[in-house]
């Protein structure tokens, strides 16, 4: 079965870049639809990062645009997240997740189980 | 604040019947289709309803979604204690090019 699995740094200092990888097992990674990452700060709601499309297309959270990079490599069948000059704003468990099959326009059919990431000096 | 709108909280009584509104505009829920995701506890999010109205293989039919002009709604029948959770309604918006959520409803199983 598909499975994805978050991995990374649970700490970052302030100022630095957050780095998360998702591991994508039962599935090639050069099919799907996209692969994205969502974020959820203790205690608060759901946020779209980004997504990159089976193209190569990237579409980001306009509010974020100018810190995210989503990447993919098919030789390790893995995407990743890179977010710049972190603040504490950005402490969130971060989720990877991806549309495999049917989830309508921008959903996501397969997640995660995500990782807290912490920014703190 | 989210661009979807949500109320923050919803109950109901095992067996009850109880919906979920989601309120959006014309960039988004009135020019796309509307997806939900249930949050159970300290679990990660999982999609429950796709296309407005559609379910994943799996989901129970006592949840069904519907959506009228910039509203969609989440509706479950029959309600469980399991279905004590957070629900977010979803929406791509064509102004921001972007997936946007709502804020989120705590069903709460009295």
């Amino acid at each position: 079965q598909v499975q994805l699995q978050e991995s990374g740094p649970g700490l970052v200092k302030p100022s630095e870049t957050l780095s998360l990888t998702c591991a994508v097992s039962g599935y090639s990674i050069s099919s799907g639809y996209y692969w994205g990452w969502i974020r959820q700060p203790p205690g608060k709601g759901l946020e779209w990062i980004g997504s990159i499309y089976h193209s190569g297309s990237t579409y980001y959270n306009p509010s974020l645009k100018s810190r995210v990079t989503i990447s993919v490599d098919t030789s390790k069948n893995q995407f990743s997240l890179k977010l710049s000059s972190v603040t504490a704003a950005d402490t969130a468990v971060y989720y990877c997740a991806s549309r495999i099959a049917a989830a309508g326009r921008g959903g996501f059919d397969y997640w995660g189980q995500g990782t807290l990431v912490t920014v703190s000096s | 604040q989210s661009v979807l709108t949500q109320p923050p909280s919803a109950s109901g009584t095992p067996g009850q019947r109880v919906t979920i509104s989601c309120s959006g505009s014309s960039s988004n829920i009135g020019s796309n289709t509307v997806n939900w995701y249930q949050q159970l506890p300290g679990t990660a999010p999982k999609l429950l309803i796709y296309s407005n109205n559609q379910r994943p293989s799996g989901v129970p039919d006592r949840f069904s979604g519907s959506k009228s002009g910039t509203s969609a709604s989440l509706a479950i029948s029959g309600l469980q204690s399991e279905d004590e959770a957070d629900y977010y309604c979803a929406a791509w918006d064509d102004s921001l090019n972007a997936v946007v959520f709502g804020g989120g409803t705590k069903l709460t199983v009295l």
